[in-house]
């Protein structure tokens, strides 16, 4: 069974431009989260669909970061535009269900550096 | 906000020996689960402890739980050099919208040959 998969899996661009990160996750999970990882941290979440709704996006600065999964498969994280301080790893996971045992399953991440 | 503090943020310890990492957090929780990330890599599920359960073992980890203490420990033992990673636990709580986990920092565990 395939695992989550992101792309690209590095992206370096100067700030003011705009980035897209792209998760597909695994087949059959309802359940899409991404999350920012800076260096030295644990994940912190950004938001979290069920589906194709986004049912917690309280973390995501959404005057610059926009996130949507289409069908409830795919999804694409877009930071426009993109500051120094958005450099951090974005990682997807995904899992069969959004309850509170939920077992999550991780993407290797896209590492993003804004120069 | 990161709920879980984790100790030591980093450990050192020669293959064989045991390694024993601890979290801690603040509120209520459902469930604590820990979680493991090799360099460069995403995070891999390891265990789930329920709020009821004390202690829980998977192969050569033991977890233990204290809900009064708010706190919770992972051992590993006769570690082996693929042991080398760093280790997350993440909490589960009603009080934080269902199904989102609050992760700790991590501790990062070097096991040498």
């Amino acid at each position: 069974e395939a695992g989550v998969v992101q792309s690209p899996r590095y992206k370096i661009i100067e700030k003011k431009q705009p980035v897209a990160f792209w998760c597909n996750p695994i087949s059959g999970h309802n359940t899409l989260y991404w999350y920012r990882q800076n260096l030295g941290q644990g994940p912190e979440l950004l938001i979290r669909y069920e589906n194709e709704e986004a049912v917690d996006d309280s973390q995501l600065p959404k005057d610059r970061f926009s996130a949507e999964r289409l069908k409830g498969v795919d999804s694409t994280l877009k930071i426009q535009p993109a500051e120094l301080g958005d450099s951090a790893v974005y990682l997807c996971a995904s899992s069969s269900h959004g309850g509170l045992e939920n077992i999550q399953y991780f993407g290797a991440g896209t590492r993003l550096s804004v120069l | 906000s990161q709920q879980g503090e984790e100790d030591p943020q980093a450990l050192s310890i020669q293959e064989g020996e045991n390694a024993t990492m601890n979290c801690s957090y603040k509120t209520s929780i459902n469930n604590l689960q820990w979680y493991r990330q090799n360099s460069g890599r995403g995070l891999v599920h390891l265990i789930l402890i329920r709020s009821n359960e004390r202690e829980k073992h998977s192969g050569r980890l033991r977890v233990t739980l204290d809900t009064s203490k708010k706190s919770s420990s992972l051992l590993i033992t006769a570690s082996r050099a693929a042991d080398t990673a760093s280790y997350f636990c993440a909490t589960a709580s009603l009080y934080n919208q269902g199904g989102k986990l609050i992760f700790g920092q991590g501790t990062e565990l070097s096991v040498k040959p």
